[in-house]
This record gives structure tokens, C-alpha cells and sequence, in this order.
């Protein structure tokens, strides 16, 4: 079936570098795509969405750049902080017979090293 | 305002038993998703729920029921628990004003860890 990835389980990066975490898709349909952060004994936290009307949306310190010719998301964060350590998860609105869902990647874990 | 509670927070199961899960969204929030989270498998769709209807529901035996209360509160139940439900249950709450629940942001709980020995 349809199916959300990631391109690497863990990213380890230098705090304050900037980082990306990337996200493939595979339902060329999908018109929403969104963004969430797991801190450890926490539930997933809502970062950003996008629609896919559009190919770029900036929160604060996060940007997420889709691109359907190539159905890749990714999510990029800036000057990365020790609080940015957490497992990022992205997620495609799919269709489910009638009925729509999300349908969410396997997830990456980003590791600050300070 | 309160986020959304889910308890118990951890509990400890024998096979064969059955588990009742608790979800309180947020104040405002009709819609109810649950998911099960397991390091193999990631975050998998159980249910929604929405003004006590169930609108939406995934890939999981009978075994894993749900309903949803007139305040919106919910509960998950488990029968017939099995090795494999060992994992994290999370809720998740949204306005959910239409059947495109994909399109609503989703407030996650803390989950219930449930373990099953």
C-alpha cells in the first residue's frame, strides 16, 4: 500500500548547525503533509504542516520544503538546539477506502552533540 | 488550557486479560484518534472517534475496540490481550469539524504504556 519513509533512522548534528531531516512519499495524491516531534516519554508534538499547494512554509526556527516532482518533504531546523533532541516524525494524508488518514513514516531520531 | 490526559499512564497485563484504556481531550475537541506505537511498527491507526461515532478506523482485529462518551471523553479497550499489544497507546485529540481528519492538527496524550507479560 500507500507508504511514508525516512531516508535515515538518526541524524546526529553539532548544536547550532542547522539540520534537515528528510521524508519520501509515495502517494503522488497526498494534498497535506505534516511535521511532529517525540521527546522521550512524551507524545508526538505538532511542529508544522504544509499543503501541497505550496512548496515552502517557515515556522520558527523550522521550514519545511515540499517537492512532489520527487514526493520528498523535508524539515529543516535551524540552529539547533539540545531541546530539538527528539525523534521526528512525518506523516501524508492518505486515502483509506473511503475514508482519509494519516499515514505516518517510521521515524528519525536527531541526536544534538554539544 | 489542560491538555489532553490519558490514563493509566503505565499497567501491567497478563495474556489473556483485557485492558480498558481513558482519554480526556482537550475542552472543545470532538474529535478522538487512537494509535498504537511499537519500535517495530511505528505509529499505527486504531480509531477516531467523533461526536460518539466511530468516523475512522484502521488495520486491527476486533479485539481492539473503542467508544466515545457525550463529553468526549473515550476509552480503548483490549481483550484477549496478546504478547504483541505490548506498546505505547497515545490519543489524540482535534476539532475534527469534518470527516477529513487528516486535515486536523492532532494534540497528542503522554500514551498509556502497557505492557503484557
Amino acid at each position: 500500500g500507500e507508504s511514508v519513509g525516512l531516508h535515515l533512522p538518526t541524524l546526529s548534528v553539532q548544536e547550532g548547525d542547522n539540520s534537515i531531516i528528510n521524508c519520501a512519499y509515495s502517494n503522488s495524491a497526498s494534498d497535506y503533509f505534516i511535521w511532529y516531534k517525540q521527546e522521550s516519554g512524551k507524545g508526538p508534538q505538532f511542529i508544522i504542516d504544509i499543503r501541497s499547494n505550496m512548496d515552502k512554509r517557515q515556522g520558527q526556527r523550522v521550514t519545511v520544503l515540499l517537492n512532489k516532482t520527487v514526493k520528498h518533504l523535508s524539515l529543516q531546523i535551524a540552529a539547533t538546539q539540545p531541546g530539538d533532541s527528539a525523534v521526528y516524525f512525518c506523516a501524508e494524508k492518505g486515502k483509506s477506502g473511503s475514508n482519509y488518514q494519516l499515514i505516518w513514516g517510521a521515524g528519525t531520531k536527531l541526536i544534538i552533540k554539544p | 488550557k489542560a491538555g489532553v490526559t490519558q490514563t493509566p499512564r503505565y499497567l501491567i497485563k497478563t495474556r489473556g486479560q483485557q485492558v480498558t484504556l481513558s482519554c480526556s481531550p482537550i475542552s472543545g475537541h470532538r474529535s478522538v484518534s487512537w494509535y498504537q506505537q511499537t519500535p517495530g511498527q511505528g505509529l499505527q491507526f486504531l480509531f477516531e472517534y467523533f461526536s460518539e461515532t466511530q468516523r475512522n478506523k484502521g488495520n486491527f482485529p476486533g479485539r481492539f475496540s473503542g467508544r466515545q462518551f457525550s463529553n468526549s471523553r473515550s476509552e480503548m479497550n483490549v481483550s484477549t490481550l496478546e504478547l504483541g499489544d505490548s506498546a505505547l497507546y497515545l490519543c489524540a485529540s482535534s476539532l475534527g469539524g469534518t470527516a477529513d481528519s487528516g486535515a486536523n492538527v492532532l494534540t497528542f496524550g503522554a500514551g498509556s504504556r502497557l505492557t503484557v507479560l
